[in-house]
């Protein structure tokens, strides 16, 4: 089993529409929690942190449910610039206070005129 | 503007060679990583770095090594590049203590 699993996609959306992507993931230990876009053959660049009260930057929010062990991304209104991979990203604290990224596979979107 | 800068960007070699890829960051972090993404598995962690000569194996090393001798840079060498090492490379900074990585825009290898 991945340690971080997404539904890999394509979700195809018109302009205008709401998108959600869940995320799940298998370490309870994990302390915390990200969304990075990463365009086609571009590097991953980070979207926002994933807070427990949730957490929104204008038309992106996102979620977390410890106890289910889930991680969710809400865009609304898509743009085409939208139009992306969006990888879950769970952080473990490792020993020395270094830091160690598990990276899902990605959900790809893309979002039609 | 502080950066972080993979060279080459796009790399073909034979099977059995070493091959050195440079990393580069000017944002003075003290953490750094290297990644490869192939379709199927994502991005998967190679080796890592908490600081001048600190390294570290991540889930994917067999074949690979790294040295920190400063700050900057985090080379990754495959002593004997195989055909299984066909991927894209990414290398990554960030500051200790905290969770954000930036990441340098990639390295694309062919082992032929």
């Amino acid at each position: 089993r991945k340690e971080v699993e997404q539904d890999p996609g394509p979700f195809n959306v018109p302009e205008g529409a709401t998108v959600a992507f869940n995320c799940t993931y298998s370490n309870s230990a994990s302390q915390s929690f990200f969304w990075y876009r990463q365009d086609c053959r571009k590097e991953p660049k980070l979207l926002m942190s994933v807070y427990s009260s949730g957490n929104e930057d204008g038309r992106f929010t996102a979620q977390l449910n410890r106890a289910s062990q889930y991680i969710s991304l809400l865009i609304r209104d898509s743009k085409l610039s939208d139009s992306a991979t969006y990888l879950c990203v769970v952080n473990i604290r490792l020993h020395n206070a270094g830091n160690m990224l598990t990276f899902g596979g990605g959900t790809r979107l893309m979002v039609k005129p | 503007d502080a950066e972080i800068t993979q060279s080459p960007r796009h790399k073909i070699t034979e099977t059995g060679r070493q091959v050195t890829l440079a990393c580069h960051q000017t944002w003075n972090h003290n953490n750094m990583f290297w990644y490869r993404q192939d379709l199927g598995h994502g991005l998967r962690l190679i080796h890592y770095s908490y600081g001048v000569q600190d390294t570290n194996k991540g889930e994917v090393s067999d074949g690979y090594s790294v040295s920190r001798s400063n700050t900057e840079d985090l080379p990754l060498t495959l002593e004997s590049a195989a055909s299984s090492q066909t991927s894209v490379y990414f290398c990554a900074s960030g500051q200790g203590g905290t969770d954000t990585q930036y990441f340098g825009p990639g390295t694309r290898l062919t082992v032929l």
